[in-house]
């Protein structure tokens, strides 16, 4: 089976700009996690994605946001983009079961200007 | 809420050493603890998924293990290379399906 895709790989954005990130989780999987990584921060849990629905939420803004489509690929989006928002990140496919193991992608680099 | 703790947070050893590396947790209500591996700049490797149920788990050089009611875990790197050197991350996944990660060990390995 192909692993989890993310695309793209490399982002350089501006502030204010929004921003669409995606993720194509394995076959099969139906549940789709965002995470944030940043130096300051570490891995943070944005949201989870489960046949559609948004199953589990993290602390962010409402400036994130994401869904997932009928075939689980999942996208992510972020407006008013701030320097802050510069990060890696990665998503994450299971079977959506309780205490299913977690694949990771390669993450997505954003890089706001 | 969920916290991890992972000492120490940077080590550096010679070639060939065998070395541990700590992760704790304040919740032990978790479903399963995983050990990942983060080189500069990419993504993380999936090394190692204990259960819950467990108490360790080997792969190669590899083991980890875990004693859930006093919320610690362990890897046991066994005769390091200095391929291994990499950010070592543990993560646990409690209820909500998510993964509550340390800050990491940076490992460096020298020829």
């Amino acid at each position: 089976k192909a692993g989890v895709t993310q695309t793209p790989r490399y982002l350089i954005k501006t502030r204010g700009q929004q921003v669409t990130l995606s993720c194509s989780p394995i076959s099969g999987h139906r549940s789709v996690s965002w995470y944030q990584q940043t130096p300051g921060q570490g891995l943070q849990f944005l949201f989870e994605y489960f046949s559609e629905t948004q199953r589990n939420k993290g602390n962010f803004p409402g400036r994130f946001s994401g869904r997932q489509f009928s075939n689980s690929r999942s996208e992510m989006n972020v407006s008013t983009l701030e320097l802050g928002d510069s990060a890696l990140y990665l998503c994450a496919s299971s079977d959506g079961g309780a205490g299913d193991e977690q694949f990771f992608g390669p993450g997505t680099r954003l890089t706001v200007l | 809420k969920q916290e991890v703790t992972q000492i120490p947070a940077a080590l550096s050893v010679p070639e060939g050493e065998n070395l541990v590396l700590n992760c704790s947790f304040t919740d032990s209500a978790i479903y399963n603890l995983q050990w990942f591996r983060q080189d500069p700049g990419k993504g993380l490797t999936s090394l190692l998924l204990i259960q819950s149920s467990q108490r360790e788990q080997t792969s190669g050089r590899l083991n980890a293990s875990l004693d859930k009611s006093s919320g610690r875990s362990t890897l046991y790197i066994a005769a390091s290379q200095p391929g291994d050197s990499a950010t070592y991350l543990c993560a646990v996944l409690s209820s909500g399906d998510k993964l509550t990660f340390g800050t990491g060990t940076r490992l460096a390995v020298r020829p």
